[in-house]
């Protein structure tokens, strides 16, 4: 059974960073590319950030420069480091399998205000 | 970017009726390997997303038969043929054929 777990989110100050886990299993991690997505209170759905197997990584124009999408195969984990956070960042954090989203985690919450 | 627009933005039903929700985007979702990476996902209250379809038509495992997608180019549809409670939710369009990846603003199915 593929699971995905998030952890990391919380609450954090405009400007402050935080590193977003994603815990996977069930299926050949090192192999299949993962995606960041995530979704503002009440909005839809937007992709922030995807990385291959190998390690390269894409962007939402939103977050270039901001964020940055790594993995340790070795742990089977995703990560997502966040820095120069704002207030448009808020949102719930999903992580995916594959290009085409084939498998969602249960979200973690990131809320930046002061 | 390519926007990827769904029609209408709520559609209320009735239990055991069809419903259709059409999704049309910008540019062209043929990939130059012939493919086109159109998917839906279905969001239910207080639950993470889950996909429905993938590359158009193709069904995941475990997605009742009353769900199937068709469509090509830039103009696609989702339909449920008989309406049930637990279809009630929030239905996305995403393209994954151009980059950066992108959805649309989503319909809401809620039951008459």
């Amino acid at each position: 059974e593929v699971q995905l777990l998030e952890s990391g989110g919380g609450l954090v100050q405009p400007g402050g960073s935080l590193r977003l886990s994603c815990a996977a299993s069930g299926f050949s991690f090192r192999t299949s590319a993962m995606n960041w997505g995530r979704q503002a209170p009440g909005r839809g759905l937007e992709w922030v950030s995807g990385i291959t197997g190998g390690g390269g990584p894409y962007y939402a124009d939103s977050v270039k420069g901001r964020f940055t999408i790594t993995r340790d195969n070795s742990k089977n984990t995703l990560y997502l480091q966040m820095n120069s956070l704002r207030a448009e960042d808020t949102a719930v954090y999903y992580c995916a399998k594959d290009w085409y989203f084939e498998y969602w985690g249960q979200g973690t919450l990131v809320i930046v205000s002061s | 970017d390519v926007v990827m627009t769904q029609s209408p933005l709520s559609l209320p039903v009735t239990l055991g009726q069809p419903a259709s929700i059409s999704c049309r985007s910008s540019q062209s979702l043929v990939y130059s390997d012939g493919n086109t990476y159109l998917n839906w996902f279905q969001q239910r209250p207080g639950q993470s997303p889950r996909r429905l379809i993938y590359k158009v038509s193709n069904r995941d495992s475990g997605v009742p038969d009353r769900f199937s997608g068709s469509g090509s180019g830039t103009d696609f549809t989702l339909k449920i043929s008989r309406v049930e409670a637990e279809d009630v939710g929030v239905y996305y369009c995403m393209q994954g054929t151009h980059w950066p990846l992108t959805f649309g603003g989503g319909t809401r199915v809620d039951i008459k």
